[in-house]
């Protein structure tokens, strides 16, 4: 059967660190991959889009990778702040119309 | 420019009442969705239409029931409600992008608790 898996684990940080988060997945072939985020009794917000053929994606602070061969993706958020604390999520079609999501990490960013 | 917006935004339901969550939105959209979260869950998909009068069955459409006469509008019907429906439920839209799905737009959530 198709998983996302992401860390159950909430990760805890100190401010300034690099938060890094993994995603990995079964039985999908995707032609990319997306991460969102999540604050507390919101809707998801897209962060960053990387398509199958593209090794990293960077967007100011946020840097994305996707590794076909070993079925992941990993998040980095570099130089980590209090604001940056929200839950994080994964989100993957092997085509067309639907994205599935994983569970999301939870990340907590202390000063 | 509201983007997606859901109403009612919480609604508490007796076991076996009937309601509809309402879901629009102003970005002339082709595709919507509906997903569920549970707590400690991730998303999962109820049901999803590619345009007005398209709609099709997601990972967990049992209980539920869609339609889609506009281009804005996409209302998720529960009947015969019961206590495993107690969730939040999410609608989002995205444009067409050829191959590649573009980003997902969420509305707020509607939490609804069934008892």
């Amino acid at each position: 059967s198709q998983k996302i898996e992401q860390n159950s684990e909430a990760l805890n940080i100190q401010e300034g660190k690099t938060a890094t988060l993994t995603c990995n997945y079964t039985n999908y072939s995707p032609a990319y991959l997306q991460w969102y985020r999540q604050d507390p009794g919101r809707g998801p917000v897209f962060l960053l889009l990387i398509r199958e053929n593209e090794k990293e994606k960077r967007k100011e602070r946020l840097k994305v990778t996707f590794d076909t061969t070993l079925k992941q993706s990993l998040f980095h958020i570099t130089a980590s702040q209090p604001a940056d604390s929200a839950t994080y999520l994964c989100a993957l079609a092997n085509s067309g119309y639907a994205l599935n999501f994983g569970k999301g990490t939870s990340l907590l960013v202390t000063p | 420019n509201a983007g997606v917006t859901q109403t009612p935004k919480f609604r508490i339901l007796k076991i076996g009442q009937s309601m509809t969550l309402q879901c629009t939105q102003d970005m002339n959209h082709n595709y919507m969705y509906w997903y569920r979260q549970d707590p400690g869950m991730g998303l999962k998909l109820i049901y999803y239409s590619v345009g007005a009068g398209i709609t099709d069955k997601g990972e967990v459409p049992n209980g539920y029931n869609v339609s889609r006469s506009t281009t804005e509008d996409f209302p998720l019907r529960l009947e015969l409600a019961a206590p495993s429906q107690t969730s939040v439920y999410f609608c989002a839209s995205r444009t067409e992008t050829g191959n590649f799905a573009g980003e997902l737009f969420f509305g707020e959530g509607s939490r609804l608790t069934v008892l």
